[in-house]
């Protein structure tokens, strides 16, 4: 049972033009939402979180949105550096447990 | 500031064979988390311990996974004896606190593979 789901696995954007990724989850009880980058042969990285009663949180380039009644995030990068290419994972928390979509590889091309 | 500090980076071993992974938190951090990735199942929790307590293994797959943590700096995920199906990327994380919009802070794993 996939609680956390990243639909598209790989994301192609031009630099300076906006990246959006997109993230579903199932589970109601989760009461933060995460996401991570993950550049190769390293760990993940923190980006960003909102809190499951925000609809928005916003971190310079970064902005992440809630639609609880849709139970969808999205993460927004404006602009798109190649830079930002990389895996990005968005996860669900609860009581301490991160749970993790599949994660979207996103290419920022010159 | 260090980061989570893994050990070794890369491993591999027979089948049979016992793997010991290593991790070592950042100072001051209450949580310690191990994680496995595959591409089958993706990112998923094993473990977690609270203050050297574990709290949840519910995500150990079999008893011949074992973890530890004997001291606030030191941790350890044993498998044994191994199996190739153990072949993935292993992560160890800790966070400062029990609220949940404390991030963890993600060693850069362990890639174990079984022959």
């Amino acid at each position: 049972d996939q609680q956390v789901k990243q639909n598209s696995p790989s994301l192609s954007v031009q630099e300076g033009r906006i990246s959006i990724l997109n993230c579903d989850y199932t589970n109601s009880m989760f009461d933060y939402f995460l996401w991570y980058k993950k550049y190769p042969a390293e760990g993940p990285t923190f980006l960003i979180s909102i809190s499951s009663i925000k609809d928005k949180n916003e971190d310079g380039r970064f902005t992440v949105f809630l639609n609880k009644s849709a139970k969808h995030l999205s993460l927004h990068i404006v602009p798109s550096q190649p830079g930002d290419s990389a895996v990005y994972f968005c996860a669900g928390t609860g009581f301490q447990k991160l749970v993790f979509g599949t994660g979207t590889r996103l290419l920022v091309s010159p | 500031d260090a980061g989570v500090i893994q050990s070794p980076r890369h491993e591999v071993t027979e089948m049979g064979q016992e793997v010991t992974l290593r991790c070592k938190p950042i100072s001051g951090h209450d949580y310690l988390f191990w994680y496995r990735q595959t591409m089958m199942r993706g990112l998923e929790l094993l473990i977690y311990f609270n203050n050297n307590v574990p709290i949840d293994d519910s995500g150990m797959p079999e008893d011949r996974f074992s973890a530890k943590m004997p001291n606030a700096s030191f941790s350890t995920l044993k498998i044994q004896p191994s199996e190739p199906r153990d072949s993935a990327v292993y992560f160890c994380a800790s966070s400062p606190g029990r609220e949940d919009n404390q991030p963890q802070h993600f060693g850069d794993g362990t890639r174990l593979s079984i022959l």
